[in-house]
């Protein structure tokens, strides 16, 4: 099936850094996805992505939808501590369901 | 509010023990989705539904099963072929197919199986 590679596995950062995490895949998609999911809770939807190029913010989050449609990343600027989660990537995969990538786990210290 | 409900939020059983998670939404989407959850591996699909009355595995079917009886309502049952069941299971629901409709999640239910 399709590969997500999403990279890094982990980042350990100070409060008030800047975060960057991105995600590849095989093929070329119409759509990229960032989730974040806080501990012990289901993900939620921080971001969609549905154009080659798209920049999109929200908040302190900036994603980009590669121009090759094969990749994006997702930034966080001045990070703070209830950024502490796991982000995933995700791409619709047509006619069955979202495939996720393996995840970015943050811990922010303060 | 609308939202999906997961229960319970923690599951304990024994070994040969088949287990059925609750999963129910009130946000009149028509597909629902259960995904695993491992440390390290992301999130798995295991089964889809986007109709009542119809569903198809993921990529991880083996030792699961579901029911779509009601559109509200996607029932998992872990049956005791499941090799590793004790996993975070999560269920999540969307409007018709996922495409430009995201997923919105339940708070999943943590499966621990000795």
């Amino acid at each position: 099936g399709q590969q997500l590679n999403q990279s890094p596995q982990s980042m350990f950062i100070q409060e008030g850094e800047d975060v960057s995490m991105n995600c590849t895949s095989s093929s070329i998609f119409n759509t990229w996805l960032w989730y974040k999911q806080d501990p012990g809770e289901g993900p939620v939807l921080l971001i969609a992505l549905y154009k080659a190029g798209e920049l999109t913010s929200n908040g302190r989050l900036t994603a980009q939808f590669g121009i090759t449609r094969k990749d994006s990343f997702l930034n966080i600027s001045a990070s703070i501590p209830s950024d502490v989660g796991i982000y995933f990537c995700a791409l619709n995969q047509a006619g069955t369901a979202l495939i996720f990538g393996k995840g970015t786990t943050l811990s922010v210290s303060s | 509010d609308g939202g999906i409900t997961q229960s319970p939020k923690y599951l304990f059983r024994k070994e040969g023990q088949n287990v059925t998670l609750s999963c129910e939404q009130n946000l009149n989407h028509d597909a629902m989705y259960w995904y695993r959850q491992d440390p390290g591996q992301g999130l798995r699909l295991i089964y889809y539904s986007q109709i009542v009355n119809d569903f198809q595995k993921g990529d991880i079917a083996e030792g699961y099963s579901v029911s779509r009886e009601k559109k509200e309502s996607f029932p998992l049952t872990v049956t005791s072929a499941q090799k590793n069941p004790t996993a975070f299971y999560l269920c999540a629901s969307s409007r018709a197919g996922t495409n430009n409709s995201p997923l919105h999640f339940g708070n999943g239910t943590r499966l621990t199986v000795t």
